[in-house]
Order: structure tokens, then sequence, then C-alpha cells
């Protein structure tokens, strides 16, 4: 079955520095999302995207953080600089199609631990 | 505004028992979409059942069944002769139109030999 691939699997970084993680989709999948889960806590949505453009990045704090899907493949989602809050698990989703119902399917993540 | 509400932050059983996990949701929307996702500890999430807001048949996927009211705004999932493979994060979570999935905060589930 086809999955999406994250990478790194782990990252410890320090505080300050820049930080980039990649996706790619399941193929065909129009619809790539990225979403920050805390530990303890649901995931929640830091940027959409349909094809190549943002279609919800209202929850992204853009003043480190920015993502891109230049080709409408994959994706990269990058912080600079880390701060400690940052700490989390990063993941990427994709579906068919934007509308509700469609499911999303996850990657594996990325934990992200910043010192 | 949505909102989905798991009250029940951690359950433990014993292997064999029977368990439910509950789930609420809030929305506006006529027509909306339920889901429920499995988080083992290797930290991926796997989709497990979608529900629309217009069939309110309850479902059976082998030791898997939902319970979706609608007149509750409860979308309930039980685990029949539950195993320690079940040991999971368990996440509903709720959208409609071209809104965001909205997830609950999670119930973990342990199951013991």
């Amino acid at each position: 079955e086809a999955e999406v691939a994250q990478s790194p699997r782990y990252k410890i970084t320090e505080k300050s520095q820049a930080v980039a993680f990649w996706c790619d989709p399941i193929s065909g999948h129009a619809t790539l999302y990225w979403y920050r889960q805390i530990l303890g806590q649901g995931p929640e949505l830091l940027v959409q995207f349909q094809d190549e453009s943002v279609v919800d990045d209202s929850q992204l704090p853009k003043d480190r953080f920015s993502a891109e899907r230049l080709k409408g493949v994959d994706s990269t989602l990058k912080i600079q600089p880390a701060e400690l809050g940052d700490s989390a698990m990063y993941l990427c989703a994709s579906s068919y199609s934007r509308q509700g119902g469609s499911p999303l399917h996850f990657g594996n993540g990325t934990r992200l631990t910043v010192t | 505004a949505q909102k989905v509400t798991q009250a029940q932050t951690e359950i433990s059983v014993v292997e064999k028992e029977d368990v439910t996990l509950d789930c609420v949701y809030e929305t506006r929307d006529t027509t909306y979409y339920l889901f429920w996702y499995k988080q083992p500890p290797s930290g991926e999430l796997v989709f497990l059942i979608r529900r629309n807001s217009f069939d309110e048949q309850n479902e059976i996927s082998g030791r898997y069944s939902w319970n979706f009211q609608k007149s509750t705004s409860s979308f309930n999932f039980t685990i029949t002769a539950s195993q320690v493979v079940d040991s999971a994060v368990y996440f509903c979570a709720l959208n409609s139109g071209y809104s965001t999935l909205t997830f609950g905060k999670g119930t973990m589930l342990l199951v013991s030999p």
C-alpha cells in the first residue's frame, strides 16, 4: 500500500538553529497537510496545500515557519530559528481531495527535540 | 466552530475485555464527516473509519464497531475482546465542507495481558 514518506524520523537541534522536514505524499494526492502534535494532544494543522498553492496557513507561525510545495508533489517545512517550544511531532498527511470526507493518510512523522 | 471532545484521557483494561471509547462532537454544519484514527507507539496515525452525517447505521469490522448517534452528537468506538496490540492512542476527528480536520485530544488505551 502506498504510504506518505517523511524524513528525518528524529531530529535534535539547538535553539536558534534552522531545521527542515521533508514529505512525499501518496502519488495522485493533490492535497497535502502539515500538522504539529504536542505530546498528549491531538494533531493541529499548520498548513494545507492544494497542488502547489497554500489554501490554509492561518495557524502557521510565519515569523519562523515556512512551507513550500514547489511542484505540487513533495513538500518541505522549515523552522528558523527553532525555539524550545517547537519540540513536538511534525506529521505530514495527504488526501485525494480537499473536500470533507476524504480521509487523510499520515506519514510516520518527524519527532523534533529542541535543546 | 467545530469541536471534538474525548473525555477519557486514559483507559486500562485486561486482555479480552470489551472497551468503549467515547467521542462527542460539535458542529453547526448539517453535512459533516467523522473519523477515528489509531496512533500506536511508533507514531503514525492510521485511518480506521469515516462516517458521514447522513449515515447513522452502526458499523462493525471484525472486533471493532462504531455507534453514531446524531441525537447525542456522539460517535463511540467499541473494541470487543481487546488484545495487547490494540494498545495505542485513539483519536476522533471531524470535518465538513472544506474545513480542516479537527481532532480530539485522544484516548490512550492500555491493554495488559
